[in-house]
C-alpha cells in the first residue's frame, strides 16, 4: 500500500532554533499537505503543497515530487510551535494517507 | 464558518458492546473520513465516504462498519467493541480541490473499551 514516511519522529529545540521535518512517500502523489496537531489534539492543515516551495509566516514547505519527498521548515520556532506535525498524501480517489507524525517540543 | 462536530466527545463502553460514533459537517463537502489515533501509529484511515449511500473501506476497516447517511452525517459503528479499539477517532471532511483542497477535521472522540 501507499507510504508515508516522517522523520524525525520527534525533535526537542530550544526556543530560537530552527527546525526542518522531513517527509517521504511511495507514490507520486497527487496531492500533499502539512497538517498540526496542537497539544489538544485539534488538526488544522498548514501546507497544500503538491509541488514546489510554499511559505507562510516562519514556515516554509518544500516538496520535490519526482523524487518523492517534502521538508517543513520551521524558523525561530517558539514554544506555541510545540506540538505533532503530520504529512498527508492522497494518492488516488481522494484517500487521504497520513505519517505516523513528528513531535515537537519547543523549550523556553 | 466551516465546521465538523463529533459526537460523544467522549465513551466508555464494555468489551462486546454496541457503540455508534456520529459526526456532521456542514461544510458542503462530499467526502468524509474516519480516523483512528494512537501512539506509534499517527492517524489510520477505517473508513470514508464521497456521498450519501457510499462506503469505501480505508486500511484498518476490520471491525468497524460505517454509514453515510447524507451529505452532512457519517457514522461509524462498533457492534462488537473490543479493547484493541480504545483509541481516540476524529472524523474529517474535504472537497477535491479545483485549487486549495479542504480538509476540516472534528475535535476527535476518545474511546474506551474495558
Amino acid at each position: 500500500g501507499q507510504q508515508v514516511q516522517q522523520s524525525p519522529a520527534s525533535l526537542v529545540l530550544q526556543e530560537g532554533e530552527n527546525a526542518e521535518l522531513q517527509c517521504n512517500f511511495s507514490s507520486t502523489a497527487t496531492r500533499l499537505q502539512w497538517f498540526y496537531q496542537h497539544p489538544g489534539g485539534r488538526l488544522v492543515s498548514l501546507f497544500y503543497n503538491p509541488s514546489g516551495t510554499k511559505h507562510t509566516g516562519r514556515l516554509t514547505s518544500t516538496t520535490v515530487t519526482n523524487e518523492r519527498r517534502s521538508s517543513l521548515h520551521i524558523s525561530s520556532s517558539q514554544t506555541t510551535d510545540s506540538g505533532t506535525y503530520f504529512c498527508a498524501i492522497e494518492p488516488n480517489a481522494y484517500k487521504v494517507i497520513f505519517g505516523k507524525g513528528t513531535h515537537l517540543h519547543v523549550l523556553p | 464558518e466551516a465546521a465538523v462536530t463529533q459526537s460523544p466527545r467522549n465513551k466508555v463502553t464494555v468489551t462486546g458492546g454496541n457503540v455508534t460514533l456520529s459526526c456532521r459537517q456542514t461544510n458542503s463537502h462530499n467526502y468524509m473520513y474516519w480516523y483512528r489515533q494512537d501512539t506509534g501509529h499517527g492517524l489510520r484511515l477505517i473508513h470514508y465516504s464521497y456521498g450519501a449511500g457510499n462506503l469505501q473501506i480505508g486500511d484498518v476497516p476490520d471491525g468497524y462498519k460505517a454509514t453515510r447517511t447524507t451529505q452532512e452525517d457519517f457514522f461509524l459503528l462498533l457492534e462488537l467493541a473490543s479493547p484493541s479499539q480504545t483509541s481516540l477517532y476524529f472524523c474529517a471532511s474535504s472537497e477535491p480541490p479545483q485549487g486549495w483542497p479542504e480538509v476540516f477535521f472534528g475535535k476527535g472522540t476518545r474511546l474506551t473499551v474495558v
